[in-house]
């Protein structure tokens, strides 16, 4: 079974553009929870969707968002980029939310602002 | 907020047993994780505790204590493969679908 995969795995952007990043769940998971880490703040939730329906929102500005499509597949689009965005984006997907047992993380897209 | 705190790091010699504890409000508690995470990796699950006691899994062990808002990553006979960071993850709230993670304790393992 393939893991969660995410796309791109690099990516460098200037201040006030904005990037969307992709993640593809495990096949069988519905759940996708979006996570930001960073070396001073360490791994922060952003949000869960399930059923195509944001349930969760960790606290970030609403610069953040995202989106999940029927396929379970998900998006998070992060709008006039700041130095402070830089960062590890970690999706993770399980069979339903709250299953963190079951919970796998992707690989992560690393997000560099200059 | 719901701080979880954890050593920010620890070395260990291979071969020996190491603890790593982490601390974590009680109010509204329902379930805390464990992540090992390698340098440049994503993180993965190690274990998972809701109830008091220890659960063993192998050279990994974890326990809770919900009273007194406590738990420690237990690992035997420490290799240098070992050498990571260990995340403490706490899960608030019944109908909560967030996990609020300790900043995460760099372990490193020497000969």
């Amino acid at each position: 079974k393939a893991g969660v995969t995410q796309t791109p795995r690099y990516l460098i952007k200037t201040r006030g553009q904005q990037v969307t990043l992709s993640c593809s769940p495990i096949s069988g998971h519905r759940s996708v929870s979006w996570y930001q880490q960073t070396p001073g703040q360490g791994l922060q939730f952003l949000f869960e969707y399930f059923s195509e329906t944001q349930r969760n929102k960790g606290n970030f500005p609403g610069r953040f968002s995202g989106r999940q499509f029927s396929n379970s597949r998900s998006e998070m689009n992060v709008s006039t980029l700041e130095l402070g965005d830089s960062a590890l984006y970690l999706c993770a997907s399980s069979p339903l939310p709250g299953n963190y047992n079951e919970q796998f993380f992707g690989p992560g897209t690393r997000l560099t602002v200059l | 907020g719901q701080n979880i705190d954890q050593p920010t790091e620890m070395t260990a010699t291979e071969g020996a047993i190491v603890q790593i504890n982490c601390t974590y409000q009680t109010s509204g508690f329902n379930g805390l994780f464990w992540y090992q995470q390698h340098a440049g990796e994503a993180p993965t699950f190690l274990s998972y505790n809701v109830l008091d006691g220890l659960e063993e899994k192998g050279r990994f062990s974890s326990f809770l204590s919900r009273s007194k808002g406590y738990s420690y990553l237990l690992l035997k006979e420490l290799q240098m493969k070992d050498s990571a960071s260990y995340l403490c993850a706490v899960k608030y709230g019944a109908g909560s679908y967030q996990l609020t993670f300790g900043k995460g304790t760099k372990l490193s393992v020497i000969p």
